[in-house]
């Protein structure tokens, strides 16, 4: 069984542009989470989406967004680029609420770098 | 608001010996901890976790302890390998708004010495 996939690995961009990550969950999972790790930083969380729905939101701004797909798949974009939206960045899934304790399946990751 | 603290961001053990990860959280609402390996350019990966209803849960050399009055977790690895160096994370189960979310800690990287 395929685990969860992110594309692309590794992303670089400049100041200002956009960036648009890509994430497919495990199949039979309907959420999925969006975490940012910044050098020396834990995970912080992102965003939720369940059943194509934006169910929770971290602190960040609003230029960061997302939306999940029919087939669960979602897409993390950033707009406006900042040096310090460098990061790795996470996509988790899992079952939905209430059939799960919380246990998410990560993917490898997508770095993405600010120039 | 850093709701899952670990404290210790390293730890070296030698080989064979036990090693003990640290958690503290300060939201008693969390119904679920769970602790994370993390090996570099790699996700996450789940390794154990504990019902806030429970003070142990044990998976071969993985032992979670649970002290709800002291908002404290600990990991335990018996014993230790050197496949066992990663960083690991501490995340938590709560509910905000009535929706899900995992906090997670800021991690500890783990060494283990041959």
């Amino acid at each position: 069984e395929a685990g969860v996939t992110q594309s692309p690995t590794h992303l670089i961009k400049t100041r200002g542009q956009q960036a648009t990550l890509r994430c497919s969950p495990i199949s039979g999972h309907t959420s999925v989470y969006w975490y940012q790790q910044a050098l020396g930083l834990g995970l912080q969380f992102l965003l939720w989406y369940d059943e194509g729905e934006e169910r929770n939101r971290g602190n960040f701004p609003p230029r960061f967004s997302g939306r999940q797909f029919p087939n669960y798949s979602s897409e993390l974009n950033v707009n406006a680029l900042e040096l310090e939206d460098s990061a790795l960045y996470l996509c988790a899934s899992s079952l939905t609420l209430g059939a799960n304790t919380g246990e998410l399946f990560f993917g490898e990751g997508s770095r993405l770098t600010v120039l | 608001d850093q709701q899952v603290k670990q404290n210790s961001p390293s730890l070296s053990v030698q080989e064979g010996r036990i090693s003990i990860l640290n958690c503290d959280y300060t939201n008693s609402m969390f119904d679920y901890f769970l602790w994370y390996k993390k090996y570099p350019a790699e996700g996450p990966t789940f390794l154990i976790s504990i019902s806030s209803i429970k003070d142990k849960n044990e998976d071969g050399r993985f032992t979670v302890f649970l002290n709800k009055s002291a908002k404290h977790l600990s990991l335990h690895i018996v014993p230790s390998q050197p496949g066992d160096s990663a960083v690991y994370f501490c995340a938590a189960r709560g509910f905000s708004g009535g929706y899900q979310k995992v906090t997670f800690g800021t991690g500890t990287k783990l060494q283990v010495i041959p």
